[in-house]
C-alpha cells in the first residue's frame, strides 16, 4: 500500500484557473516537501514544513501556496496556473527536517496547463 | 551557497560493463550525501547515502564513498543490468536542520542488452 498519497494523478488546466494537489503520508513524519520536476529543472525543492510550520519557501511565486490543516497533510495550491506550471509535482516527507534524514516521495501528480 | 553538481547528463553502456556517476557537492557546512534512483514514470527512491567520511556505502550491488577532501561522492557498480536503466540523482543535506534535500541535475543511464 502506497504510504503518500498523491491525489490526482493526472491533472489538466487551462490557463488562468486554480488547482490544488493533495497530499498525505502515512508515515508518522514531522517533516512534509513539495518538489516539482520538469524536463528544465530535474528535482526542484519548493516548499519544507515541519511539525506544519513552513520552514523553506525556494518558490519565487506567491500563485503557489502550500497548505498543512493537519499533521499528515500538505497539500499545495496553484493559482492564475500557466503553462510554464506543467510539470510532475511530488510530494515527500521523512521522520524529521535535514541531516541524514531519507525523504519518501509520493507517485506525484503531473499537471498540464493549456 | 550550498549546491551539487553531476557531470553527465546521459550515460550509455551496454550490460555487464562498470559504470561510474560522478557528483560533487559544494558547501561550508557538515554534509549527508544521497543518491536517489527514478525509474521510468515512478517516484524517485532512495538508493544508498553516505557513511562516515571515507567510508564505503553500498546498496544493490551500487557503492560510493564519501571523499570530503574532494567533496565527492561518486556511485559506481561493477556490472550493469538492464534494469539499471534510469535517472539518477545526487543530493545533498546538511546537518544544520531546517533545509530540505537539495538535488544535482541528475543523470540518465542507458543500459543496452
Amino acid at each position: 500500500d502506497p504510504k503518500i498519497i498523491q491525489k490526482p494523478k493526472y491533472l489538466v488546466a487551462v490557463t488562468g484557473s486554480e488547482k490544488i494537489l493533495i497530499c498525505e503520508q502515512y508515515l508518522g513524519h514531522n517533516a512534509m516537501y513539495w518538489y516539482r520536476q520538469s524536463a528544465k529543472k530535474p528535482l526542484e525543492f519548493m516548499f519544507s514544513y515541519s511539525y506544519q510550520k513552513l520552514m523553506d519557501n525556494q518558490t519565487a511565486s506567491s500563485r503557489f501556496q502550500p497548505q498543512s490543516s493537519k499533521k499528515n497533510h500538505l497539500d499545495l495550491q496553484i493559482t492564475a496556473l500557466k503553462p510554464d506550471d506543467s510539470a510532475t509535482y511530488f510530494c515527500a516527507s521523512s521522520h524529521r527536517l535535514g541531516g541524514a534524514e531519507t525523504l519518501y516521495f509520493g507517485s506525484g501528480t503531473r499537471l498540464t496547463v493549456l | 551557497g550550498d549546491s551539487v553538481t553531476q557531470t553527465e547528463g546521459l550515460v550509455t553502456l551496454t550490460k555487464g560493463l562498470p559504470v561510474m556517476l560522478n557528483c560533487t557537492y559544494q558547501t561550508t557546512y557538515s554534509p549527508f550525501l544521497f543518491w536517489y534512483v527514478q525509474h521510468l514514470n515512478e517516484a524517485p527512491k532512495l538508493l544508498l547515502k553516505s557513511s562516515t567520511d571515507n567510508k564505503r556505502t553500498e546498496h544493490q550491488g551500487f557503492y560510493a564513498t564519501l571523499h570530503k577532501s574532494s567533496s565527492s561522492f561518486h556511485l559506481q557498480k561493477s556490472s550493469v543490468q538492464l534494469s539499471d536503466s534510469a535517472l539518477y540523482f545526487c543530493a545533498l543535506s546538511i546537518y544544520q536542520g531546517g533545509r530540505a534535500l537539495i538535488f544535482g541535475t541528475g543523470t540518465t543511464v542507458s543500459v543496452s542488452p
